[in-house]
């Protein structure tokens, strides 16, 4: 079956260390978003990329990062410099960006 | 900036009446507007895709519309069921910005 696959599920993210969210797709999707989810509200845009070898910053880029080697694959690095990584964190795929989105499960980051 | 508020933050139904959601936008430069459900910590579940030249999509008992000129958009739900509980988000895609932004949903809640 076609879809995106978010890993860990659940992550635990220790003082100063860095993390990486990983996040598969094999819907031959282009364009590829991260959203960040706190409690009681709406998605916020991390980072996104319309194709392979590029990516624009969205509205909360800080402390974030991304690459975009494969088309199938979109990791994201909360950074030790995101001062509140806690949350829910989405990821989504789309044909083009005037096509419909389509999320994973997400992944929940917390700090030991 | 494109703004995109959903009311009513929650609400509370008895099964099998009608109900409407709203969303509404500040800018009317989108290439389409997608309604979503999300299941308690869980990934987004896409319902409706609208694009900005239709005015309604229809599927099942769902029913969206979309009146880009006054920046708004309906969620009509015909004869709700329990299992129709769950936070619905509405996610608008803009055209100057080429990403979505989305509302902060609306959480709700059929009684048996």
């Amino acid at each position: 079956d076609g879809g995106i696959t978010q890993s860990p599920k659940y992550l635990f993210r220790k003082e100063g260390q860095n993390v990486t969210l990983s996040c598969e797709q094999n819907l031959n999707h282009d364009a590829m978003y991260w959203y960040r989810q706190d409690p009681g509200q709406g998605l916020r845009l991390i980072y996104y990329s319309q194709i392979v070898n590029d990516f624009q910053k969205g509205d909360i880029a800080e402390g974030y990062s991304v690459s975009r080697e494969k088309k199938e694959s979109f990791p994201l690095t909360v950074t030790s410099a995101q001062k509140n990584p806690t949350a829910f964190y989405l990821c989504a795929s789309s044909k083009g960006r005037d096509q419909p989105q389509h999320f994973g499960d997400g992944t929940r980051l917390s700090i030991l | 900036k494109q703004e995109v508020t959903q009311i009513p933050a929650a609400l509370s139904v008895p099964e099998g009446e009608n109900l409407v959601l709203n969303c509404s936008f500040t800018d009317s430069a989108i290439y389409n507007l997608q309604w979503f459900r999300q299941d308690p910590g869980k990934g987004l579940t896409s319902l409706l895709l609208i694009q900005s030249s239709q005015r309604e999509q229809t599927s099942g008992r769902l029913n969206a519309s979309l009146d880009k000129s006054s920046g708004r958009s309906t969620l009509y739900i015909a004869a709700s069921q329990p299992g129709d509980s769950a936070t619905y988000l509405c996610a608008v895609a803009d055209t100057n910005a080429g990403k979505s932004t989305f509302g902060d949903g609306t959480t709700l809640t059929v009684k048996p």
